[in-house]
């Protein structure tokens, strides 16, 4: 069973607009949400976290949305840049957990000049 | 960027035969992670390393064995080749596992093809 769920395979976007991607989770032991960027033939990046006693956390032009009730978390990315076309995942583990990450499909942004 | 190699970068194999992936680390960092990477299931974990010596299972370590004799190297071994276990191959290390503080850093990859 998918424990995190990205629904959207994709997503396009104009240039300047905002970019929002969606994760949804099922496992209430989760605490912990981390988003990863990955370019082809790279390995993921690193791109934002957010613990479970916050509900927003924000660096540059990314920010993460927690809503906890309904066990989903967002990334808004604005203004949009050509340079953020690749695959996003988002990321989820349990205080406890060595650390291990549970992962979901990923979504494919494309940001259109 | 976090000193991470991978090797080796590409490899065909054939089925039924062993392969040894090698993840090597300058960060002097404890723990070290195995993933795969295919199409509709994002990033699974295979196994996974505490410390030197001391290795647990992933969620989809069926197929595969792993060994850390020093704490710069983790080796990713597939016993027999399967076609299903053609995927790209993700390592990565952690240094602190601790609330508030679980971000890893990820290698370059090894794409892995099996015929």
């Amino acid at each position: 069973d998918q424990q995190v769920k990205q629904n959207s395979p994709s997503l396009s976007v104009q240039e300047g607009r905002i970019s929002i991607l969606n994760c949804d989770y099922t496992n209430s032991m989760f605490d912990y949400f981390l988003w990863y960027k990955k370019y082809p033939a790279e390995g993921p990046t690193f791109l934002i976290s957010i613990s479970s006693i916050k509900d927003k956390n924000e660096d540059g032009r990314f920010t993460v949305f927690l809503n906890k009730s309904a066990k989903h978390l967002s990334l808004h990315i604005v203004p949009s840049q050509p340079g953020d076309s690749a695959v996003y995942f988002c990321a989820a583990t349990a205080a406890g957990n060595t650390g291990k990450l549970i992962f979901g499909q990923g979504t494919t942004l494309q940001v259109k000049p | 960027d976090a000193g991470i190699t991978q090797s080796p970068r590409h490899k065909v194999t054939e089925t039924g035969t062993p392969v040894t992936l090698r993840c090597h680390q300058t960060e002097n960092h404890r723990y070290m992670y195995w993933y795969r990477q295919d199409p509709g299931h994002g990033l699974r974990l295979i196994h996974y390393s505490y410390g030197v010596k001391d290795t647990d299972k992933g969620e989809v370590s069926d197929g595969y064995s792993v060994s850390r004799s020093k704490t710069e190297d983790f080796l990713l071994t597939l016993e027999s080749a399967t076609s299903s276990q053609t995927s790209v191959y993700f390592c990565a290390i952690s240094g602190v596992v601790r609330a508030g503080s679980y971000e890893q850093y990820f290698g370059p990859g090894t794409r892995l093809t099996v015929t």
